[in-house]
Parts: C-alpha cells; structure tokens; sequence
C-alpha cells in the first residue's frame, strides 16, 4: 500500500512571495489533515477535511493561508504572502477509522520543508 | 496554552536498558492517546496508542502506560535497540479524531 505523498519536499521562498504544497492520501483515506511543525515543536494542526469539506480550520491563518481538497482525494495549501515565521515543516496526513476502536489512525507524509528568507 | 507536554527534550540510553518517554496532559476531556516516532526527513509514524479505559497497552517491546489521575503517560521499550534512536510525539485527542502533539522527547540509544 503506497503510503501518503507529498511534494515538493523542500522550499526555499523570498518573504512576501507565494507557495504551494501538495498532498496525495492514502487511497480510501476520507479524512486528510495538514500539519504544521516549527522547528522544536510538536505538529499542529492547521486544517482537517472530510472528503472535500473542510471540517477544522480553527487554527489556519486565513489572511495568508488557504487549502482545498479536490474531488475528496488530492489537497493543496497555499501560502500568499509568506512571513518569516511561517518557516517550517508541513506535513499531511490521512486517516482511517480502526474497526475495533472506532478511533481514527493517522499516517503521515515526508513532509515539505519550507524557508522563508 | 500548551495542553501536551513533554518535559524531557533529549534522552540518552545504553542498548539493552529501559527507556521510559513521559507526557503530561492538561484537558482531561482527552479520551485516547498515541505515541509516534519519527526519523529525520521523514514523517511520523504511529507507535502505539492507549483508550482511556485503560491503564496499559502493551505491543512486543512497546508498552504505554496511562495514569488518568495524574494526567500522565509513559513509553517503556524494553530492550532499547540502537534503531530506537528517534524522536517520540506524544498525542492526545478527544474523540480519537484531532491530535494535539508534545514538543518531542530525542531518544539516543547508545551501543
């Protein structure tokens, strides 16, 4: 099974400038999430979608940050403009309901590592 | 407002000894738990999880401990192996659906 995907793997941006991140899940995976993890931090998360709605975004930046789930399979995230600060890790995950918990298992992808200079 | 905390940033062990990896919860609405590990470059990776109706679980060298009172978990891995060298997340939800992280224990395992 080919596990979550995503690209590029490693950006380099000039502040103000704009970026995209691409996702891929897992197949079957109804649930997607993007992550972001700054450097000696945990993961946190920005957005979670459930097929191609979004069902958490409590925590993206929507000044400068945007995501869409096409067609309940592939995602993107934008950033317009980058700051400084958003100099981090992103990462996607997908997940799948474990039948006997009923709790959500969640597999991650490599990772985009973005620098703003 | 840091609800998952993992006070130890770095941890270094002798091959064959116990490491043990803590994390202290703070929303006691937390239901189920996870621990992950991850390589550089590479994205985390699930370990082992505990519901809170229980107080251990337990998989080959792996074994979370729940303390619900005490709002706190613990890794064991026993024997630790050169290949544990890694950094280990712990996790929390409420409902088994959005993860909050800790900032990340770095396991040396050291032959």
């Amino acid at each position: 099974e080919a596990g979550v995907a995503q690209s590029p793997r490693y950006k380099i941006i000039e502040k103000r400038q704009s970026v995209a991140f691409w996702c891929n899940p897992i197949s079957g995976h109804a649930t997607l999430y993007w992550y972001q993890q700054i450097l000696g931090q945990g993961p946190k998360l920005l957005i979670q979608f459930q097929n191609n709605g979004v069902v958490d975004d409590s925590q993206l930046p929507k000044d400068r940050f945007s995501a869409e789930r096409l067609k309940g399979v592939d995602s993107t995230l934008k950033i317009q403009p980058a700051k400084l600060e958003d100099s981090a890790v992103y990462l996607c995950a997908s997940s799948l309901r474990r039948a006997g918990t009923g709790k959500y298992e969640q597999y991650f992808g490599p990772g985009t590592r973005l620098t703003v200079t | 407002d840091q609800q998952v905390k993992q006070n130890s940033p770095s941890l270094g062990v002798q091959e064959g000894r116990i490491s043990i990896l803590n994390c202290d919860y703070t929303n006691s609405m937390f239901d189920y738990f996870l621990w992950y590990k991850k390589y550089p470059a590479e994205g985390p990776t699930f370990l082992i999880s505990i519901s809170s109706i229980k107080d251990k679980n337990e998989d080959g060298r792996f074994t979370v401990f729940l303390n619900k009172s005490a709002k706190h978990l613990s890794l064991h891995i026993v024997p630790s192996q050169p290949g544990d060298s890694a950094v280990y997340f712990c996790a929390a939800s409420e409902g088994g659906n959005k993860l909050v992280f800790g900032a990340g224990t770095i396991l040396r395992v050291k032959s």
